[in-house]
């Protein structure tokens, strides 16, 4: 089983639309988890960190579910702008410096 | 704005010959570290430095080396290109230790090795 898994997609979904990622990781003892995006060809920047208790920027909201051990990503009315790839990071092993990164989850916004 | 600089955005090297990738930040982050990323395999990584002349290996270090002798600067280093290191290396650096912290990527520096 992969440390950090994610559906790669692509997802088309329609301008306005809402949309769901899912990534699941492998290691229970995790503790730090993060959204990042990548548009083609550029490097990867932090969309946002995901807190245990769910947390909200504008648009997108994070979920933290530790029991079934995922994190999801909701993006709500679609931009053209939103589409990218979506990197679910996971800090693994706890106490390390090392990150792991799912291989990304790609989105298209189709006008 | 963090800067993260990678100071080759495309190269392309021979089998054999030794390749110097350098990375500077300008935000006196300790910690610091090379990927490569290949389609279907995303990021892995190949080293990180949390200080000065401190070095730990990552997932893949086979047929890499590093450098870290400044604060700002982290250096990767192939010391024989082989066509299997053709990827796009990304360089990022971080302040808080321990895996908390936002990483702050350079652009890139795409290698190909003929």
């Amino acid at each position: 089983r992969k440390e950090v898994e994610q559906d790669p997609g692509p997802f088309n979904v329609p301008e306005g639309a809402t949309v769901a990622f899912n990534c699941t990781y492998s290691n229970s003892a995790s503790q730090s988890f993060f959204w990042y995006r990548q548009d083609c060809r550029k490097e990867p920047k932090l969309l946002m960190s995901v807190y245990s208790s769910g947390n909200e920027d504008g648009r997108f909201t994070a979920q933290l579910n530790r029991a079934s051990q995922y994190i999801s990503l909701l993006i709500r009315d679609s931009k053209l702008s939103d589409s990218a790839t979506y990197l679910c990071v996971v800090n693994a092993p706890p106490g390390t410096y090392k990150y792991i990164f799912g291989t990304g989850t790609r989105l298209k916004v189709l006008a | 704005d963090v800067k993260v600089t990678q100071s080759s955005r495309y190269l392309v090297k021979r089998t054999g010959e030794k390749v110097f990738l350098e990375c500077v930040q300008d935000m006196d982050h300790e910690n610091m570290f090379w990927y490569r990323q290949d389609p279907g395999l995303g990021l892995r990584l190949i080293y990180f430095s949390y200080d000065v002349k401190m070095k730990e290996k990552g997932d893949i270090p086979e047929g890499y080396s590093v450098s870290r002798e400044k604060k700002e600067r982290f250096s990767l280093i192939l010391e024989s290109a082989s066509t299997n290191q053709t990827s796009m290396y990304l360089c990022a650096s971080s302040l808080i230790g321990e895996g908390t912290g936002e990483l702050f990527f350079g652009e890139g520096s795409r290698l190909t090795v003929l």
